[in-house]
């Protein structure tokens, strides 16, 4: 069952930075945040992962508190073409299964 | 690198009759594949887990006998639905990681569309 929440939907206009927030309240010590991205009839695509603090890569950048209650997952300037589902998730290291929990569905208005 | 495949694309079949898709890892082995089964608007559900040359394992609810799973070799997972019918209709994926793994990142197919009319 999926362990995380994170809001269903967003809007957001092309070109603004967008923060999709997750919550992790039950969150093991050894868990690690990983966030994916699934287009429309695509399968999904991992976008990034951490543990704590920031991670960024040339995608997003990934911000995760102190007490990893929470991960913030920050898409700079977005485009048309980041509309999608966004899906964060916890699991240890190397983790055979991953459990996707409901996604946020970002949609970017020209 | 790490691309996954998956073959059809999308199947449209009678009511009853078995399905076949295919999941390949076309550029790494794969060390374990994963299935997962998807409907309309909602979130991807994993149905089971395999690795080669040994039986799959599944998730509670998930009937064995109607979803058989093959995992003949590194770069090959098979899932069958038998006895399909419609509420068997849903976007399946497939997706694959590879040793050594130091991120929870899974590679995934692009997806089959079943259709059980």
């Amino acid at each position: 069952l999926a362990k995380t929440t994170q809001p269903i939907s967003m809007d957001s206009y092309e070109g603004q930075e967008v923060n999709i927030t997750c919550s992790h309240n039950n969150i093991a010590t050894n868990d690690y945040i990983t966030w994916y991205q699934q287009f429309p009839s695509q399968g999904p695509r991992f976008i990034i992962q951490g543990y704590k603090t920031k991670v960024t890569n040339e995608v997003a950048s990934l911000f995760i508190p102190a007490d990893r209650k929470s991960s913030t997952l920050s898409l700079p300037r977005v485009s048309l073409s980041d509309t999608a589902v966004y899906y964060c998730l916890e699991a240890p290291t190397g983790a055979n299964n991953l459990f996707f929990g409901t996604g946020t569905r970002l949609t970017v208005i020209p | 690198g790490a691309v996954v495949s998956q073959h059809p694309s999308r199947v449209i079949c009678k009511s009853g009759t078995s399905v076949k898709i295919e999941c390949r890892s076309l550029d790494f082995q794969a060390t374990t594949m994963f299935w997962y089964r998807q409907f309309p608007k909602k979130s991807l559900m994993l149905m089971a887990t395999s690795n080669e040359g040994s039986k799959a394992t599944y998730e509670q609810g998930v009937e064995k006998d109607k979803f058989l799973i093959n995992h003949a070799s590194l770069t090959l997972s098979t899932l069958t639905v038998t006895s399909a019918h419609p509420e068997d209709s849903s976007f399946y994926i497939c997706s694959a990681d590879r040793a050594p793994q130091s991120y929870n990142e899974q590679f995934f197919g692009p997806g089959t569309r079943l259709t059980v009319l």
